[in-house]
């Protein structure tokens, strides 16, 4: 079975710095998709960015940006340039590839603070 | 076109009684996806469901919990004789076809109390 695993319960980060998010996850596949999702106040899971593990080339959203090490199993998110509306609960979150159906595999998350 | 809808957005249930979740898919997707999210936990995959049929239930305890996804209208999430470990965020997501490439659309979740 795959596991996700985020072993940061908590960070914080000042205004306009850098923070990195650490997840790592266990599978035997080769074909799968890896993602983060933003989870603020309001409880709303919202898709931040998403990485298939058959590139090569990190994937980015504006200020967001992963660090996908596939040898090592690694997933790391980096919000550069932090705003006070990052601040949230993160996921990361794991899915199968090839044709099998989508469900999500979710790590424990991680809170972010961002203080001004 | 409307996000997931789901309702209600808090339920309040004593122990014992039914608790009905409900969860609106957006506009053109089939296939719908259960989680619950316990107090200071991530999601948990429950169910997984198409139209009238139900894929994976792989995640739903075995006993009280229910859900349907009928040809019209929502996916209905049931949870019997509720006991106070129900007490939960329940998520509704939903995927257009072909779902395996296409991402999860989550709705705001249904916070279910039990007292």
């Amino acid at each position: 079975a795959q596991t996700v695993t985020q072993s940061q319960p908590e960070m914080s980060v000042q205004e306009a710095e850098t923070v990195t998010l650490s997840c790592t996850y266990d599978t035997s596949e080769s074909d799968y998709y890896l993602f983060w999702y933003k989870q603020p106040p309001s409880r709303q899971m919202i898709l931040v960015i998403r990485q298939e593990a058959y590139k090569q080339q990190n994937a980015t959203e504006n200020r967001f940006s992963v660090n996908f090490q596939k040898a090592a199993k690694s997933f790391s998110l980096k919000i550069s340039d932090s705003q006070l509306g990052d601040a949230a609960m993160y996921f990361c979150a794991y899915r199968r590839g090839g044709t099998s159906y989508g469900k999500l595999t979710f790590g424990q998350g991680t809170i972010l603070t961002v203080h001004p | 076109n409307a996000g997931v809808m789901q309702n209600p957005r808090h339920l309040v249930r004593r122990r014992g009684q039914e608790a009905r979740l409900r969860c609106s898919p957006m506009k053109g997707h089939s296939h719908v996806y259960w989680y619950r999210q316990l107090p200071e936990e991530g999601l948990k995959f429950m169910v997984y469901l198409q139209k009238e049929n139900i894929i994976d239930e792989s995640g739903m305890p075995k006993e009280r919990f229910s859900a349907e996804f009928p040809k019209e209208g929502p996916s209905i999430l049931r949870i019997q004789q509720v006991v106070r470990g129900d007490s939960a965020a329940y998520f509704c997501a939903s995927s257009p076809p072909p779902e395996w490439i296409n991402e999860q659309y989550f709705g705001p979740g249904t916070r279910l109390t039990v007292t």
